[in-house]
Formats: structure tokens, sequence, C-alpha cells
């Protein structure tokens, strides 16, 4: 069974810092990587999403990594704002099991002005 | 409507008692998950459809969980006989093909 795990479990830097998170997976057969992010009492919200066959991807000051081999990626954010603070998941597409996502517990990033 | 709506946004009940949640995809969208999250936790896989038919109920932590998508589009989560571990957020998700999904903001469920 995929298991998804994300250190830190939360995360507390001043703003202006570049910071990196992490998520680890067990099972490398997966179909793709995406990280969400969650604000209070909201749904979650698509930043990046990497196929299989991808190392990395970006979107303004996010960078997302995948090393499938190794079964990790990285979230990294340049130049952290206050408005960053949320609670940031990674999650896995198994390419043997349907379209379901499995998650990581997620990190909880405090960005403080 | 632009997102993926669920309702209602909050709900209480007592102990034993059933509960309804619905979720209101993107118009068009094939797929539809449900996930349940626990506080500070992530959310964890409940079931899938693909339109009309549900694929996959691996998830549903007991028979009291039943979820149907008749028309292929609107879906209702009903959870029988309300136990206080069934507290959670419960999740809708859609997408057009298995690509980008996109979440509800959710019903908080408060069973006392």
């Amino acid at each position: 069974k995929q298991e998804v795990t994300q250190i830190p479990a939360a995360l507390s830097v001043p703003e202006g810092e570049n910071l990196v998170l992490n998520c680890s997976f067990t099972d490398s057969a997966i179909y793709n990587l995406q990280w969400f992010r969650q604000d209070p009492g909201k749904g979650l919200t698509s930043l990046l999403l990497i196929q299989s066959s991808q190392r990395e991807q970006t979107s303004g000051r996010l960078n997302a990594s995948l090393d499938k081999s190794s079964g990790r990626s990285t979230l990294y954010i340049a130049a952290s704002q206050p408005g960053d603070s949320a609670t940031y998941l990674c999650a896995v597409r198994e390419g043997n099991a349907g379209n379901m996502l499995t998650f990581g517990g997620g990190t909880r990033l405090m960005v403080k002005p | 409507g632009a997102g993926v709506s669920q309702s209602p946004r909050y709900k209480v009940a007592k102990r034993g008692q059933d509960v309804a949640l619905r979720c209101d995809p993107i118009s068009g969208h094939v797929s539809l998950f449900w996930y349940q999250q626990a506080l500070g936790q992530g959310p964890e896989f409940l079931t899938y459809f693909q339109n009309e038919a549900q694929l996959d109920k691996s998830g549903l932590p007991s028979d009291r969980f039943f979820a149907e998508r008749p028309e292929g589009s609107v879906s209702t989560l009903k959870i029988q006989r309300t136990q206080q571990e069934d507290s959670a957020v419960y999740l809708c998700a859609s997408s057009l093909m298995g690509a980008e999904w996109h979440f509800g903001n959710g019903t908080r469920l408060t069973v006392t």
C-alpha cells in the first residue's frame, strides 16, 4: 500500500526566506505527483502537477522537483511571503490504482512578517 | 458553476442520526472523488465515480457509508447512524479525465 510522508509537519519562517518542503512515497510506480495548498476551512488548490516522466515544474516562486526512483519530491518556495501561510499537501496518483490520489499528512507553514 | 460546490458547509448531527452530504462537480467532469479529512491530517480516499459508475469504494470505512451519483453529475455521500469518529471534513473533487483535480471547500461534520 502506498504511503506518503511529509516533513516537516510544521514550519515557521520569517518573511523573505527561501524554504523547502519534503515529500516521500514508498511505491515509485506513480503516474504523477501533485502539490496542493489548503487554507483553513477551505478545500485544496492545485499548485503544481508533475508527470512521472518529468523532473520538475515551476510556477512563479514555486518549484517542485520529482525523483521517482528514490521516492522523493520537494517543493521550493522562494522569497516567502505572509500570504504563503497555509498547509501544503503532496499527493501521488498511482499507475495501477485507477485515479485515486494518496495524500501525505501535510506541512503547516507560517510565514511571519 | 465555476468550481466544485459542496453543501452544507457545516453539519452538526447527534450520534445515531443519518446525514447526507452533497457535491456538485464542475460541469462535464467525468471523475468524482470523495475524501475524508480528520483534523490535522491529510485527506483519506473514500470512493470514486466515473460518470454514474462507482468504480472504487474500498475507502469507505464501514457499511454505514454509502455514496451515489445516479445521473453522473451530482453526488451524495450518506452516513447512517453517525458515530463520533465520523467527525471530519468531507471533501469532494472532480476531474475531467484524471489530470488536475478540483476540490470543493468541504463539509465539516461534527457528531455530538
